[in-house]
């Protein structure tokens, strides 16, 4: 199993370009979860998906920022355009229902 | 809805044990989670309690839970700098499907 692959792991943009953060979920694995870190927030759940399905978008901040899951196999987090206070790790989760979940080794985007 | 809380730092000597608190307010919880973040990777489980258990021991690890005062404790034995780290607490509700996670607290060990 090579769990949660998130791509790409670095990313520096300018501030106004788009950005999108790639996710693909351990196989079988029915919820997906974005979550974004910072030093100042902690660990903010973003959104999170069931069967592919956005189940709850209520921690997404704003309409600059959009996540899609075309297939069970992968997701995506699109920011468009970028700022510079979105610069934090964004970490991608999967789990099984009541189960624990497996993040990704995330992706490090500075906004310049 | 839940909340949980952890102290942000640590400071043990090489050798010593380190306890990492952790507290919760939902007294419906069932799976109790501690994870393991290294610097510059993701969150990785270290282990888990269900809630109705008030202890679990893996190798140096210790999960100790007093559901009666809301609270969690991970301990590490004979601590290395091997185990340097950010520790984050998780806890899931009854009836919730995503755990609401701790803000942290950053072990670490001397030499």
């Amino acid at each position: 199993d090579a769990g949660v692959i998130q791509s790409p792991r670095h990313e520096v943009t300018e501030m106004g370009q788009e950005v999108t953060l790639r996710c693909k979920p351990i196989s079988g694995h029915d919820y997906l979860f974005w979550y974004r870190q910072t030093m100042m927030r902690g660990l903010e759940l973003l959104i999170y998906f069931n069967n592919n399905v956005p189940i709850d978008d209520s921690g997404m901040p704003e309409d600059r920022f959009s996540a899609k899951m075309p297939n069970a196999s992968f997701s995506t987090l699109k920011i468009q355009p970028s700022e510079p206070r979105d610069s934090a790790v964004y970490f991608c989760a999967s789990s099984l229902y009541n189960s624990p979940l497996h993040f990704g080794n995330g992706t490090r985007l500075t906004v310049t | 809805g839940e909340d949980v809380e952890q102290s942000l730092f640590l400071s043990v000597r090489e050798g010593d044990s380190s306890v990492i608190n952790c507290t919760y307010t939902d007294s419906s919880s069932t799976y109790l989670y501690w994870y393991k973040q290294e610097p510059g990777a993701g969150l990785q489980l270290l282990t888990y309690i269900f809630s109705n258990m008030d202890m679990k021991q893996d190798q140096r690890l210790t999960v100790l839970l007093n559901k009666k005062d809301k609270h969690l404790s991970l301990r590490i034995a004979d601590t290395q700098t091997g185990d340097s780290a950010i520790y984050f607490c998780a806890v899931l509700s009854g009836g919730s499907y995503i755990p609401t996670f701790g803000r942290g607290t950053s072990l670490i060990v001397h030499p």
